[in-house]
């Protein structure tokens, strides 16, 4: 069964901090690895996609890392904003058709101005 | 490009009343997914639709939550009874296919009182 873990929890930064969020998976046979964006009282917002061939994926501040063999991928976010405040959540999809995306947790993420 | 929609937004019931949610998928988007996310957790998948078919259901509740996709576009969700343990955001997403990029909608938050 895939479990998916995300350190820290919570983290509260100043503005233009560069930061970084932790996602680890425990069955590295994985199709692909998604991040998300998720405000208060809202749906969840696709930040990045990563292959399992893939490395890595930017998207104009944000950028996702992915080492299937450790089962660990990574959120660097450059130069935070308060506008940066959010849960990010990272979901991963097994190797097999029609498998279903499994979530952690999230971590929640201030940006202090 | 519309993303998905989902109605209600608010829902307050009792326990032991029944509720339905309603989604509409993108615009050619085969796969559908219902997840529920408890409040400090990450969604969880409760059933996932290839067009009309289920391909997932593993995780459903099957003694209360029923969900259909007629015609392999629109979903409705239901829980009848409902519990105090059910409330929750309840999520819809599609993708284009089964193993391409999740989009959400805004969610369904329920309140069982």
């Amino acid at each position: 069964k895939q479990e998916v873990t995300q350190i820290p929890a919570a983290l509260s930064v100043p503005e233009g901090e560069n930061l970084v969020l932790n996602c680890s998976f425990t069955d590295s046979a994985i199709y692909n690895l998604q991040w998300f964006r998720q405000d208060p009282g809202k749906g969840l917002t696709s930040l990045l996609l990563i292959q399992s061939s893939q490395r890595e994926q930017t998207s104009g501040r944000l950028n996702a890392s992915l080492d299937k063999s450790s089962g660990r991928s990574t959120l660097y976010i450059a130069a935070s904003q308060p506008g940066d405040s959010a849960t990010y959540l990272c979901a991963v999809k097994r190797g097999t058709s029609g498998s279903r995306l499994t979530f952690g947790e999230g971590t929640q993420l201030t940006v202090n101005p | 490009e519309a993303g998905v929609a989902q109605s209600p937004r608010y829902k307050i019931i009792e326990k032991r009343q029944s509720v339905a949610f309603w989604c509409n998928p993108i615009s050619g988007h085969a796969t559908l997914y219902w997840y529920q996310q408890i409040l400090g957790q990450g969604p969880k998948l409760l059933i996932q639709f290839q067009n009309n078919g289920v391909v997932d259901d593993s995780q459903l509740p099957k003694d209360r939550f029923s969900a259909e996709r007629l015609k392999g576009v629109d979903s409705t969700l239901k829980i009848q009874p409902a519990k105090l343990e059910d409330s929750a955001v309840y999520l819809c997403a599609s993708s284009l296919v089964v193993n391409t990029e999740a989009f959400f909608g805004q969610g369904t938050r329920l309140t069982v009182v």
